[in-house]
């Protein structure tokens, strides 16, 4: 079956910093790839996605690639800034009735 | 205006009861979903409508009944509620016509604790 792997969390950084958070995969044919974000005490809401290989998702900048190769979905981010502390999932669906398929989620701290 | 609104936002209730959670999305959409979100975040999908007709009934007890009334509302009712149903529940909806590539609109969330 499908399934996402996800590093744990929690992550903390200090502002400015590299942000990785890394993503693999497992999935019978070939999904479409999601990176959710859910801030404290709100609902998910997407940050960006990729639905073939080697396709780039970006948005706020923040940027994953769609590796087939590695079954990766790694979410990279240059310089974080404080308000970038959230939850981060990275999700999957294929056509199976469109449900996303969900990691654990990785938790962001990012202080001053 | 909230895309995917959701009512209650939270509800606390004893044991045994039996409550309902309402989904309302004004984007037009054809499918709603609802997730479970535990309390280590995990989220898992429950159900999936697409046109008020289920498409996914994931292992979810029985006592769990969702209800589509039209396209735009997907409630969620529980029966003879117990302790471990405590979580957050989220409604969600996509466009329903390009498949696995749509983004999903969540709302902000039901937060259920079962006393």
């Amino acid at each position: 079956g499908n399934s996402v792997t996800q590093m744990e969390g929690p992550v903390t950084l200090s502002e400015e910093a590299f942000l990785t958070i890394n993503c693999t995969y497992t999935a019978t044919g070939y999904p479409s790839l999601f990176w959710y974000v859910q801030y404290p005490g709100e609902g998910l809401q997407l940050l960006l996605k990729a639905t073939k290989a080697d396709d780039k998702g970006s948005n706020k900048g923040f940027e994953a690639t769609y590796r087939k190769e590695t079954t990766s979905f790694h979410l990279e981010k240059g310089s974080v800034q404080v308000s970038d502390s959230a939850v981060y999932f990275c999700a999957l669906s294929e056509n199976s009735g469109y449900a996303l398929n969900f990691g654990k989620g990785t938790s962001l701290l990012v202080t001053p | 205006d909230t895309a995917v609104s959701q009512t209650p936002k939270y509800l606390v209730t004893q044991m045994g009861n039996d409550k309902s959670i309402k989904c309302e999305q004004n984007l037009g959409h054809d499918t709603m979903y609802w997730y479970k979100q535990d309390s280590k975040k995990f989220l898992k999908i429950m159900f999936s409508y697409n046109n008020k007709e289920l498409i996914i009934n994931e292992t979810v007890p029985n006592r769990f009944s969702p209800k589509s009334p039209d396209k735009a509302h997907l409630n969620l009712h529980i029966n003879s509620l117990e302790l471990g149903d405590s979580a957050v529940y989220f409604c969600a909806s996509s466009q329903g016509s390009t498949g696995s590539q749509e983004t999903q609109y969540f709302g902000p969330g039901t937060r259920l604790l079962v006393l």
